[in-house]
């Protein structure tokens, strides 16, 4: 079957860095996704990771291995609007996204 | 990035009718949408898959009858609530998938429904 994990809530400083873990067991891999998404609205593509190593986005980054299904997002000087759920996906063969329970992230001034 | 549409935001309706929510890929021509229903705190829970000019493809529990799926062309994806009960209030959300991208889904903004 598959199966995608994270922690369910975080919390971080304002300016500080914070890194949201997500594994993941899956038949066949299409890649990694992670979304943001902010309380009551749709969630936002954030990145794409389909290879092995770090994507950086500016004050965000992702990183993958394929090989220990292991991904994470990390969030370089938290602003206080960053405060939201982050959700990692991996698609299906069928390209239907399997969904993880999202990470609550809570920033603190 | 490929923008969606849904309309309604929101909308309140009473018991036993029905409420039709729109989900439009403006820019981008979608073979395939997806619409998801999310509670209060909780995750994204995919009720169906919607192809274009074929059946939509329903997740076990979702009754079909109930939640009428029509995704008539190619930009153009309906989510039909009959007889609405107040336990479907929810946040519903479609998404399109470019089919010339990266297979990543975009969101439309969601329609929030309250059941009164």
């Amino acid at each position: 079957g598959q199966n995608i994990d994270q922690p369910t809530e975080m919390t971080a400083t304002e300016g500080a860095i914070v890194q949201i873990n997500c594994t993941y067991q899956t038949s066949g891999f299409n890649g990694l996704f992670w979304y943001q998404q902010h309380a009551g609205e749709a969630p936002t593509f954030l990145s794409y990771n389909v290879l092995d190593g770090l994507e950086e986005k500016g004050r965000f980054s992702s990183f993958l291995s394929r090989s220990k299904g292991y991904s994470y997002l990390l969030l370089k000087e938290l602003q206080m609007k960053d405060s939201a759920s982050y959700l990692c996906a991996v698609p299906d063969s069928n390209y239907q996204l399997i969904w993880g329970a999202g990470t609550k992230l809570i920033i603190k001034p | 990035g490929a923008v969606v549409s849904q309309h309604p935001s929101w909308v309140i309706c009473k018991s036993g009718t029905s409420v039709k929510i729109e989900c439009r890929s403006l820019d981008f021509q979608a073979t395939t949408m997806f619409w998801y229903r999310q509670f209060p705190k909780q995750s994204l829970m995919l009720m169906a898959t919607s192809n274009e000019g074929s059946k939509a493809t329903y997740e076990q529990g979702v009754e079909k009858d109930k939640f009428l799926i029509n995704h008539a062309s190619l930009t153009l994806s309906t989510l039909t609530v009959t007889s609405a009960h107040p336990e479907d209030s929810s946040f519903y959300i479609c998404s399109a998938r470019d089919p010339q991208g990266i297979h990543e889904q975009y969101f439309g903004p969601g329609t929030r429904l309250t059941v009164t």
